[in-house]
């Protein structure tokens, strides 16, 4: 089984923090990305990566950053996190082919006080 | 722009009612379709897809039909259980190759014995 795991479920941070959320995938999927979720607004893509090192800005990239050094690993960065920023996170996997089916993790839910 | 609108939620059955949770999209090209499923405290996962026009997807007695001519993918199941209350979210792939998905709001899905 396809297994995406991000490190932590919750998450209590304060305004001007620095905060990074790892996501790790078990299945050499080429595809990486963060999704946030937040209710009556489903789900918005802040980034996602097609390749080590490489990135591209999805719908909501303002205030998020992201790095891919290693092909498993995708980590979200919150250089100085507000309050509109809590929400809860989602990362996923997908492989090269045009399936389109997305293996999600369990979320972390970051609240920033 | 590619969008998806779901119906709002909650929707509230009792065990063994037929269940709808509508669903349109407005997108260039050919889109792919899917629905995927969030159960409590966990992320999201795949319930079904479709990837051309009058494709029916089903899965765990839920099905739904690209239906081009109408632009919709409504999600139908016949006799719901109590184990099916969830949030459901409609989702598109655009055409072309690009990976990512467009999600709709999500609905939520309570079921009552």
């Amino acid at each position: 089984d396809v297994k995406v795991t991000q490190s932590s479920r919750y998450l209590v941070k304060r305004t001007g923090e620095k905060v990074f959320l790892e996501c790790v995938q078990d299945m050499d999927h080429e595809n990486m990305f963060w999704y946030r979720q937040d209710p009556g607004l489903g789900l918005r893509l802040i980034y996602f990566s097609y390749d080590v090192k490489m990135k591209e800005k999805g719908d909501i990239p303002e205030g998020y950053s992201v790095s891919r050094e290693k092909k498993e690993r995708f980590s979200l960065i919150l250089e100085s996190a507000s309050t509109n920023q809590t929400s809860m996170y989602l990362c996923a996997s997908k492989g090269a082919s045009n399936t389109g089916e997305l293996f999600f993790g369990e979320g972390s839910r970051l609240t920033v006080l | 722009g590619d969008s998806v609108t779901q119906m709002e939620g909650p929707v509230t059955l009792s065990e063994e009612a037929f269940l709808t949770i509508n669903c349109t999209y407005t997108a260039t090209g050919y889109p792919s379709l899917f629905w995927y499923v969030q159960y409590p405290g966990e992320g999201l996962q795949l319930l079904l897809k479709a990837t051309k026009a009058d494709d029916k997807g089903s899965n765990k007695g839920f099905e739904a039909t690209y239906r081009k001519e109408t632009t919709s993918f409504h999600l139908e199941k016949g006799s719901v259980q109590v184990s099916d209350s969830a949030v459901y979210f409609c989702a598109l792939r655009a055409g072309g190759g690009y990976n990512k998905l467009i999600f709709g709001a999500g609905t939520r899905l309570a079921v009552h014995p």
